[in-house]
């Protein structure tokens, strides 16, 4: 597959616990936040998203938080899969910046089973 | 539905060569993207376009050129290509300049 993310942050899980990711955003004016995640050799999949407005939202097993004192972020996995073993990126979406997306580097999951 | 797609999957150029990179989307969005993805780095938009005719630079859109001439097609063009330009290259679309973004698979370039 692509190699991405040679030098990521990792984060190494055990199969069955849950799982955190972190992502500290740029721009106090961003109003729509993303979590995609990409496995080797297939382009970023879109989990789940939350706009400025709230402080957290729920997907199935995948739960958004929102701390915008902060400018943070996060990603919790319930019961992590070896199917969640990808890299994860957050990006914030700016209306003053043409609405275009914002990437952060990326986390590296390891699920140990 | 395909969703997004791109060809070529793979390329290999030398310094000073040309091509293009075709994309195509088969759900009616108005907005497309290019995206280019280095080690460490994370996404980074290349060129966008916000309907049929239309394009504008992105973060990096130095020594790539794009064209939408049709709403389901968005072509990325390198006219005299660079190794710093081998990286893998995405494609995405959005139905709404705040919607989600749906890539394509990638196509990974290298120049050498």
């Amino acid at each position: 597959g692509e190699s991405v993310g040679l030098h990521l942050p990792t984060l190494s899980v055990q199969e069955g616990d849950n799982s955190i990711i972190n992502c500290a955003y740029s721009n106090s004016a961003s109003d729509y936040f993303i979590w995609y995640k990409q496995e080797s050799g297939k382009g970023p999949q879109f989990i789940i998203d939350i706009r400025s407005n709230m402080d957290k939202r729920q997907g199935q097993r995948v739960t958004v938080l929102l701390n915008k004192t902060v400018k943070h972020l996060s990603l919790q996995i319930a019961a992590t899969q070896p199917g969640d073993s990808a890299v994860y990126f957050c990006a914030e979406n700016t209306a003053t910046a043409g609405n275009k997306l914002t990437f952060g580097g990326g986390t590296r999951v390891l699920v140990k089973p | 539905n395909a969703g997004v797609t791109q060809t070529p999957k793979f390329r290999v150029l030398k310094t000073g060569q040309s091509m293009t990179l075709l994309c195509a989307q088969d759900m009616n969005h108005e907005y497309m993207y290019w995206y280019r993805q280095d080690p460490g780095m994370g996404l980074r938009l290349i060129h966008y376009s916000v309907g049929e005719g239309t394009t504008a630079k992105g973060e990096v859109p130095d020594g790539y050129n794009v064209s939408r001439l049709k709403k389901q097609n968005f072509l990325l063009g390198l006219e005299s290509a660079a190794p710093s330009q081998t990286s893998v290259y995405f494609c995405a679309s959005s139905a709404t300049a705040k919607g989600t973004q749906y890539f394509g698979p990638g196509t990974r370039l290298t120049v050498l």
